[in-house]
């Protein structure tokens, strides 16, 4: 059974930085891109991020360009978000997500992880 | 960069009723396209991909038509688990994934 494990988010003030992870299992988790989804409170969802299976191509919407980091350990069957720079409007509950091979939606979700960005 | 608009944004109907939604792109996607249904507090879950392909488990109530700019998700009869809100996403590979702004499906 796939199973994926957001941890990390929390209240942090602006231009701080966060380091989310999200624990993969339930299946050969070097072999799949990941990526990760966010969902500001009440408002819908915004792709972020993404990554493929051996780490050599990541892509990012212009809204966080420049000040995240997607990167993952294979070894450790690990996805993580380096989110520095916060601004408020980085608020939202953050889902990684598993991508089948090729061109491909997201398949598998996790429950997600809070970020609050606020003085 | 591609925009994906849906209609309407609410959407109230009974149990039993027949529902489209409706999902535009802003240029051709072919069929790279996938819906996803949200239940409060819960992570969004893949019903239709590549246009009108039902996801393994997903009820035959659900499916999906269309290609190139417009896009629609109908349930053929409305069920009380079905009260949700709905997602589209375009999926081009073109290294970016965007979504639809959702249409919650309420009871009337």
């Amino acid at each position: 059974e796939v199973q994926l494990l957001e941890s990390g988010g929390g209240l942090v003030q602006p231009g701080e930085s966060l380091r989310l992870s999200c624990a993969a299992s339930g299946f050969t988790f070097s072999s799949y891109s990941m990526t990760w989804v966010r969902q500001a409170p009440g408002k819908g969802l915004e792709w972020v991020s993404v990554i493929s299976g051996g780490s050599k191509s990541t892509y990012y919407a212009d809204s966080v360009k420049g000040r995240f980091t997607i990167s993952r350990d294979n070894s450790r069957n690990t996805l993580y978000l380096q989110m520095n720079s916060l601004r408020a409007e980085d608020t939202a509950l953050y889902y990684c997500a598993k991508l089948r091979p090729g061109n491909s939606p997201f398949d598998y979700w996790g429950q997600g992880t809070l970020v609050t960005v606020s003085s | 960069d591609i925009q994906m608009t849906q209609s309407p944004s609410t959407l109230s109907a009974s149990v039993g009723d027949r529902v489209t939604i409706t999902c535009r792109a802003s240029q051709s996607i072919s069929s790279w396209l996938a819906w996803y249904q949200q239940k409060p507090g819960k992570a969004p879950s893949l019903l239709i991909y590549k246009a009108s392909s039902l996801e393994s488990g997903v009820p035959s109530r659900f499916s999906g038509s269309g290609s190139g700019t417009e896009f629609t998700l109908t349930i053929s009869s409305l069920q009380p688990d079905d009260f949700a809100t709905y997602y589209c996403q375009q999926y081009n590979g073109y290294s970016t994934w965007t979504f639809g702004q959702g249409t919650k499906v309420e009871i009337k």
